[in-house]
Parts: C-alpha cells; structure tokens; sequence
C-alpha cells in the first residue's frame, strides 16, 4: 500500500462546478500538507500550503486537512476551464523538500 | 533567470546509451533538486544540492545515475547506460532553502529510452 493515494481520475466536470480532489495517508507522522497544479508539458506549481489540520483559503481554492482521518481535500470553486490540469497532494513530517511524499496525481478537466 | 530551465525538453536516446540533463536554477536559489516523474507516479526524490555541502544522493535508484552541480549554479544529471525504465520526466527544482512549499519547478525533461 502507497503512503499516499489519490485517484487519478481522470475528473471532468463543467464549468461552474466545485471540485473536491482527495489524498488518502497512512503515515500519522505527516503534519506539513500541499497542493500542487501540473500543466501539460510543466513542472508543478504550489497552490496551497497547510500546517497541520484546519482549513486555508485563498480565492477559490480552499484545502482542509483531517489529521484524524488522514485526510487532505482541495475544493475550487466556480471552476474554469483554465484549471484543467493534473493536481498532485504531496505532505511530509518535516518542512523539508527532499521528505516530500507525492501523490501521483487527479487529472482534471472543466469543460467550457 | 527568471525561472528554473531545463534542457532539452524532449530527448529519446537507445537503451544503453549514456544521457545528460541540465539544469538551471533561479539566480540565488542555493538549494537545487531533482526528481523523476515516471506514467501514473507521483514524484520520486533522486537528490539535493545545498551551497557547498555535500549533496543528498539518498534517492539515486542505481550507480547508473549521477549529478554534479558546478559552481553552485548549473547542475547535470547524468544516466549512463540507459534502461527502458529509465524513461520519464525529470525535473528539476530550486529554492532559498530546504522548504516543500518553497521551490519552483522547471518544465523537465522528458526522457524516452528505446
């Protein structure tokens, strides 16, 4: 079993629609949680960051984190076809980079 | 830059052969990094770069990889005698420090041994 899963989709929803995209973990230790946005052809780009559980906006974008569950969503909302991407969770006990377990990615797709 | 670049984008190569990837961090990110992004993966670390110490090669799959970072700037990855399991997206990542939500990605390098 992956320390992280995360269905790969692919998701394709109109526009408009709110998005939830999920990670599942195994590891109770992970406290330092993110979101990552991959174009095609891109490396990833860091959308949200979260310490610990809670919530965290920023626009339409909003994350939670359910240590208990072990459970990390990414809601966005009013989705546009301009998020069209694969979306990659990616969390670690320590802050540092080379620590970073990834998800391997939900596949999304906003029809206009 | 004004990004991480890496070149080339695309590379397909004979198994067997010997491959190098180059990286070029932001101007004054000290930490440099490279992973593997291989079909329905998640990113595998491969290994880290701070300043001058001595680099991370904790995630290296095989001696058949390498890297070196000249100068604290540019870096190479370098896979000799490619496999077919090789071939992926390795990207590279720099930043000011050692933080995971801190490091902006280059576009990578898709690798395709045949």
């Amino acid at each position: 079993q992956k320390e992280v899963e995360q269905d790969p989709g692919p998701l394709s929803v109109p526009e408009g629609a709110i998005v939830s995209l999920n990670c599942t973990y195994s590891n109770s230790a992970f406290q330092y949680f993110m979101w990552y946005r991959q174009y095609s052809r891109k490396g990833p780009e860091l959308l949200m960051y979260t310490y610990s559980s809670g919530n965290k906006e920023d626009g339409r974008f909003t994350a939670q984190v359910d240590k208990s569950s072990k459970y990390i969503s990414l809601f966005i909302r009013d989705s546009q076809p301009s998020d069209s991407a694969t979306y990659l969770c990616a969390m670690s006990s320590t802050g540092s980079a080379r620590q970073l377990t990834f998800g391997s990615g939900t596949q999304l797709t906003v029809l206009p | 830059g004004a990004g991480v670049s890496q070149s080339p984008s695309n590379k397909v190569t004979e198994k067997g052969k010997d491959v190098e990837l180059r990286c070029d961090p932001i101007s004054g990110h000290t930490a440099l990094y490279w992973y593997r992004q291989s079909l329905g993966q998640g990113l595998e670390f491969l290994i880290y770069f701070q300043g001058n110490s001595a680099p991370d090669k904790s995630g290296l799959p095989s001696d058949r990889f390498s890297a070196e970072r000249t100068g604290g700037s540019v870096s190479t990855l370098t896979i000799q005698r490619t496999q077919q399991e090789d071939s992926a997206v390795y990207l590279c990542a720099s930043s000011l420090a050692d933080r995971g939500h801190g490091y902006t990605f280059g576009s990578g390098t898709r690798l395709t041994v045949v």
